[in-house]
């Protein structure tokens, strides 16, 4: 199997404070991995793409000050949400690739609800 | 870039019928086409998808249909059962290891 996992699953936080939301592939090693985020009755919309080892590269109109991403090893990338305001409150997605087999299919983890009082 | 229209944004349908989503994309380069399955608070999943090199492709009551000169894929469930009530989301690629872009999501209800 190509399971992706997520930490947390939800996530309360208070205005003004950071939040760090972990990705990793439990039984294969992710070339690429991917982040999204999805606001109620919406459809996922691509944050940024991180490849182990270099620097994530963000869709436009995503702040990269705000949204940190981390992609640390081959089988962990962490988005941190920085000075998280109420707007921010969604729901983030995030995939993971393989580079090998289907190259192209993505293996999505099961979500972090981030709520911000 | 690549954009992706999906339509219907909700479908009902009775037990037993078939239910079909349709979708179109307008880069001309995308040559993969997922199908994604999302429950209330849960990541997608993904059912069945296919490649610019394929016409059809099925899988027990799912089929997806690709039409490359039109630029649009079509996603057919049959029998349907009130368990694939769900978001369907479909989504292209243009490349391997490369992000995907997604329609806009079909909200399914099917009753018994």
């Amino acid at each position: 199997g190509a399971v992706v996992s997520q930490h947390p699953s939800r996530v309360i936080c208070k205005s003004g404070t950071s939040v760090k939301i972990e990705c990793r592939s439990l039984d294969f090693q992710a070339t690429t991995m991917f982040w999204y985020r999805q606001f109620p009755k919406q459809s996922l919309m691509l944050m940024a793409t991180s490849n182990e080892g270099s620097k994530a590269t963000y869709e436009q109109g995503v702040e990269k000050d705000k949204f940190l991403i981390n992609h640390a090893s081959l089988t962990l990338s962490t988005l941190t949400v920085t000075s998280a305001h109420p707007e921010d409150s969604s729901f983030y997605i995030c995939s993971a690739s393989k580079g090998q087999g289907n190259p192209y299919e993505q293996y999505f983890g099961p979500g972090t609800r981030l709520t911000v009082t | 870039g690549e954009n992706v229209e999906q339509h219907p944004s909700t479908l009902s349908v009775q037990e037993g019928d078939s239910a079909v989503i349709k979708c179109t994309y307008s880069d001309s380069a995308s040559n993969y086409f997922p199908w994604y399955k999302q429950e209330l608070g849960k990541g997608p999943q993904l059912i069945i998808d296919i490649r610019s090199n394929v016409g059809e492709k099925k899988d027990q009551r799912i089929a997806v249909t690709l039409n490359k000169t039109a630029k649009h894929f079509s996603l057919h469930i049959t029998e349907t059962q009130p368990e694939d009530s769900a978001v369907y989301f479909c989504a292209a690629s243009s490349q391997a290891g490369t992000a995907l872009i997604f329609g806009k999501g079909t909200t399914l209800s099917v009753s018994s």
